[in-house]
């Protein structure tokens, strides 16, 4: 079973549209959790951590439920620009690192 | 402020030949990450590195790969007598790492990476 399991999509969605990502996590150890974009060729950027409590940026909230073992992420208003693969990432270490990356879902906003 | 850089930004090879990738963390980050990716996949851990202990190195696919970090900041990747399967896209990761404490609140920063083609 992999560590971190995300589906992969893709999801095409209009402009102004609300959509909503979940990633599980196996370890129930997992210490931290982050949510990271990538745009096409090129590299990782973290979206944001996510807290046990749910934390919000703007458009973009992410969620932990530590019970269920996942972890979502919601957009709403969609951009063009939020087109992207969106990555789950989750931290297992605690005395060191142990991060363990989602295949990542792609999502693309449509005119 | 400087973020993680990588050299080259592109390498393109013969296979057989030995290679090198170069990463320098943000400065001041204990923890250092190598991954790579292959077209249309997700991110493949290779080794890491944190402060002076022992790097882990239980993602190299194979003994052709090793790396080095030398000081506590630079890295170098090497992977000896190419082959096609490992062209892709090598990312450096660097994160604050330990300092003494978990690392609940760790978080990484990644390099633009290196595109490695073997032909």
């Amino acid at each position: 079973r992999k560590e971190v399991e995300q589906d992969p999509g893709p999801f095409n969605v209009p402009e102004g549209a609300t959509v909503a990502f979940n990633c599980t996590y196996s370890n129930s150890a997992s210490q931290s959790f982050f949510w990271y974009r990538q745009d096409c060729r090129k590299e990782p950027k973290l979206l944001m951590s996510v807290y046990s409590s749910g934390n919000e940026d703007g458009r973009f909230t992410a969620q932990l439920n530590r019970a269920s073992q996942y972890i979502s992420l919601l957009i709403r208003d969609s951009k063009l620009s939020d087109s992207a693969t969106y990555l789950c990432v989750v931290n297992i270490g605690v005395w060191g690192n142990q991060f363990y990356f989602g295949t990542g879902t792609s999502l693309t906003v449509i005119p | 402020g400087a973020g993680v850089s990588q050299s080259p930004s592109n390498k393109v090879t013969e296979k057989g030949k030995d290679v090198e990738l170069r990463c320098d963390p943000i400065s001041g980050h204990t923890a250092l990450y190598w991954y790579r990716q292959s077209l249309g996949q997700g991110l493949e851990f290779l080794i890491y590195f944190q402060g002076n202990s022992a790097p882990d190195k239980s993602g190299l696919p194979s003994d052709r790969f090793s790396a080095e970090r030398t000081g506590g900041s630079v890295s170098t990747l090497t992977i000896q007598r190419t082959q096609q399967e490992d062209s892709a896209v090598y990312l450096c990761a660097s994160s604050a790492g330990l300092a003494g404490g978990p690392v609940s609140t760790d978080t990484q920063y990644f390099g633009p990476g290196t595109r490695l083609t073997v032909l």
